[in-house]
Parts: C-alpha cells; structure tokens; sequence
C-alpha cells in the first residue's frame, strides 16, 4: 500500500470548514483512500472513502485531486466534538492487506 | 446498538500471567482484527481473521494467539503478559476484507502489565 503524509497537528475555529490535507504521491491506479477518525479515547470511526471522483457523506467531504497524489478531508462546519485524530489511509480495492494506520494529524477545533 | 464490543474495559495483570480478551460483533460482519495502539502512536495490527474458521498474523502477533471462535467471537490471548504488552487494545470487523465499507472498531480494552 502506498505511504501517506499528513500534517502532525491542526487547528479549525468551531463552525467553519477544516481541511485536512494527505499527500500520496505513490498511490497506484486501484488504490482507494480511506479516512477515519479517533476521537480521544475511543476507537477510530470510518468516515469515508473515494477512489478518483469526489465523495460526500453526511459526516464529510472528500476531494481527490485529478492526478490522485493528494487529496483533502473537509469537514464543511467543525465542532468541538470534531476534535479527533484523522487517518489518511490508502488500500487497494479488495486488498488481502488490512487497513495500516499512520500518526495521523490531530484536528483541535477551537471554541 | 449494534456493533463491536469488547470485555474487559480495563485491566491489570502482572508479568507472566495470562489472560484472554474478548471480542463480538453483532453485525454478521465475515472478517474480524486485533490492533494494538501504544501511547501517542497508530493502531498496528496483531492478527486478523478473514472468515469464520481462518486467522493471520498480523504487523505485531509475537507473544499472542487468537482464536475465531464462531462468526461472531474473536478471542485474543496473551500467554505470559510483560510490560512491552502495556497497551490499549481495540477489536474490529469488516462485512468482508473484499469490501471495500469501513471497519467498525470496539471501544478498546486498556491493559497495563505491571
């Protein structure tokens, strides 16, 4: 699976948009990326996934850019209950391989 | 609620004893993983199972054994615990390792070896 590179740590004021960027400058034709989240504490949460076109769920947007070596989460109006660490993962579609989690970056949404 | 749950919630233990963690999904999910995430770190994966009746180490399955007990029940066990095992432990499933639909992740078990 191809390696990512995510910011360590970023910060968003409560009820506007975050974006959190991920570069996957060696990703290959057939891998997804993925993106989950860990509030503290908790167990990570699957959020989304998106192979080449943009994808939107009712937790968030995800836009990957034409040549698929980066792409970006948006959370369109960040609460505090966003505050978390977001995983920026990438697997290949039916892979045997399961999900390997980096360091992530850890969002923290300012009041 | 459906989902993952996983017993203890916490425990202690001291060098050398063993103990088996539990784990069950109630969401008729085929495959099943053990991770481990250390403080400040990533999950790494210990073991999966794919389907009932088959199990695979994962980055990290030295000083642990699983077992697929039925579709529902992933065990974990550690054999004779020592402090590098310190960790908090978080069971998963998956409808198949084919599918390309999130991971459901229990709510971890916290465990320090003392």
């Amino acid at each position: 699976d191809a390696k990512t590179t995510q910011p360590t740590s970023m910060d968003c004021a409560e009820g506007r948009a975050a974006n959190l960027p991920c570069n996957h400058s060696t990703i290959s034709g057939n891998e997804y990326v993925y993106w989950y989240r860990q509030i503290h504490s908790q167990g990570p949460q699957y959020i989304i996934h998106g192979l080449k076109n943009n994808e939107t769920n009712e937790m968030a947007s995800l836009i990957i850019t034409e040549d698929r070596k980066s792409s970006t989460l948006i959370l369109p109006h960040a609460t505090l209950r966003d505050t978390a660490v977001y995983y920026c993962i990438v697997r290949v579609s039916g892979s045997a391989r399961q999900l390997t989690f980096g360091s992530g970056t850890q969002l923290t949404v300012l009041p | 609620n459906a989902g993952v749950t996983q017993t203890p919630k916490f425990q202690v233990l001291k060098t050398g004893q063993s103990m088996t963690l539990q784990c069950a999904q109630d969401m008729n999910h085929n495959s099943m993983y053990w991770y481990r995430q250390d403080p400040g770190m990533g999950l790494r994966l210990i073991y999966y199972s794919a389907s009932e009746g088959t199990t695979d180490k994962g980055e990290v399955p030295n000083g642990y054994n699983v077992s697929r007990l039925n579709k529902r029940e992933f065990s974990l066990r550690l054999e004779s615990a020592a402090p590098s095992q310190t960790s908090v432990y978080f069971c998963a499933s998956s409808p198949g390792q084919h599918t390309d639909y999130g991971y459901t992740f229990g709510s971890g078990t916290r465990l320090t070896v003392v």
